[in-house]
């Protein structure tokens, strides 16, 4: 059985700094997706990561994604409080039709 | 161009009735999947259909079932509600085949008293 973790659940942190959040699962798989969701909202997506050694970066946002170690990591730089969100990452197994998903990371940025 | 939709916005049943959401994928997409979201947690899979036929299924029970019409446009049905059934449920669009990358509707926020 597919299992994805988030490290970690709860991040608050000042306006400026950087910070790394991890998510690890638990058999292979090259296809991992990273989602923001606002409270009362719904998902939006924001990495397709689609092989092992990808990177992607919009903005202050970095993901990667290495296979061998099954672990993606989400990079805030500089964050800003309009990136206070709760972020998700799921992971798509080659044999089957669905997403498996983390517990998501709730972000809150302090000005 | 259109994105995932998704009716009603909110609703509120009472216990043991029986509910149906709807969806309409994003233009030129055919999969069609269903989340339950409740607070505080990330989404579980209920199922998916292509083609109108239920491709995949999540652990719900069978008083969740859904329908696919050839416009692409999808049904999720919950019988016999549960006060557990409370939940935002989310629909999300795709394009077959390929990597599985998802579209999400807006939701609809499930209230059951």
């Amino acid at each position: 059985e597919l299992k994805v973790e988030q490290n970690p659940l709860f991040l608050s942190m000042q306006e400026g700094k950087n910070y790394t959040i991890y998510c690890n699962y638990s058999t292979t798989s090259d296809r991992l997706y990273w989602y923001r969701q606002d409270p009362g909202k719904s998902l939006e997506s924001l990495f397709v990561l689609l092989s092992n050694g990808a990177v992607k970066q919009e903005g202050r946002l970095m993901a990667s994604l290495d296979t061998k170690a099954r672990l993606s990591t989400l990079h805030i730089t500089a964050a800003v409080h309009d990136l206070s969100a709760t972020y998700f990452c799921a992971v798509d197994m080659d044999s089957n039709y669905q997403l498996i998903w983390g517990a998501g990371t709730k972000l809150i940025i302090k000005p | 161009d259109a994105g995932v939709t998704q009716s009603p916005t909110h609703l509120i049943k009472t216990r043991g009735q029986q509910v149906t959401l709807r969806c309409s994928p994003k233009s030129g997409h055919d999969t069609v999947s269903w989340y339950q979201q409740a607070l505080g947690q990330g989404p579980q899979f209920i199922f998916q259909y292509y083609e109108e036929e239920e491709r995949q299924r999540g652990n719900f029970p069978d008083r969740f079932s859904g329908h696919q019409f050839p416009n692409y446009s999808s049904e999720l049905n919950v019988n016999a509600l549960l006060l557990g059934d409370s939940a935002l449920y989310l629909c999300a669009s795709s394009l077959n085949p390929g990597p599985h990358e998802q579209y999400f509707g807006p939701g609809t926020r499930l209230t059951v008293t």
